[in-house]
């Protein structure tokens, strides 16, 4: 069966500290990947979409960068972290039909 | 862009009352999906509606497609305090927008017993 591991599942991070969090999915292969951020209490915004390794599509200018070195590993990161960047990040994967997410880590910058 | 709207964004009932959310995409979508989100948890995938006017129950969730395939709703019948949470719906782009979903930004419902 598909899984999908998304760690750390809390993070405090000083203001300019670099940052990155790592998806993994097991069970399927070429899935669909998005970076998800919710501010607390608003809707998902769409930070990040990849279709196969070394494909990033941008939605939103920003502090963050993703990288997919290998079909099943989604890594998303800073070099510089702002308060702006506190939030609950999810990771998901689809194949064209539902989208499966993990469990979230909730990072807040201080 | 695309963009799926959705309304309203906060909702709060009584116990028993009846919940409507509703989402209107600018574009025509190939599919509308529907996902909850518990509080502190993660969405999770409810349900899919793919042709035009289709309509589904889930128990006491009932959902609808629009036949243009721009709108849906999700309908909640006499709900409980455990239909709190956020549902977000997701519209899927037709193909040659590769298949991404965009995601509403979501109805928080808050149920009083």
């Amino acid at each position: 069966s598909q899984t999908i591991h998304q760690w750390p599942a809390t993070l405090v991070q000083p203001v300019g500290s670099p940052l990155s969090l790592e998806c993994t999915v097991e069970g399927t292969s070429n899935p669909n990947l998005y970076w998800y951020r919710q501010a607390a209490g608003r809707g998902l915004q769409l930070l990040f979409y990849s279709v196969g390794i070394g494909q990033i599509s941008s939605e939103v200018p920003q502090n963050l960068s993703a990288s997919r070195p290998q079909d099943r590993q989604f890594i998303l990161s800073s070099k510089k972290l702002l308060l702006s960047d506190s939030g609950f990040y999810l990771c998901a994967w689809d194949h064209y039909t539902e989208a499966f997410f993990g469990q979230g880590t909730r990072l807040t910058v201080v | 862009g695309q963009q799926v709207m959705q309304i309203p964004q906060y909702q709060h009932v009584q116990e028993g009352e009846d919940f409507t959310t509703y989402c209107n995409s600018s574009t025509t979508l190939s599919n509308i999906q529907w996902y909850k989100q518990r509080p502190g948890g993660h969405p999770v995938f409810l349900i899919q509606l793919v042709k035009s006017g289709e309509v589904k129950k889930q128990k006491r969730l009932t959902f609808q497609f629009g036949e243009a395939k721009k709108n849906s709703s999700l309908h909640i019948t006499a709900t409980q305090t455990t239909d709190v949470g956020t549902y977000f719906c997701a519209g899927g782009l037709l193909p040659g927008n590769t298949g991404k979903l965009i995601f509403g930004q979501g109805t928080t419902l808050q149920v009083k017993p």
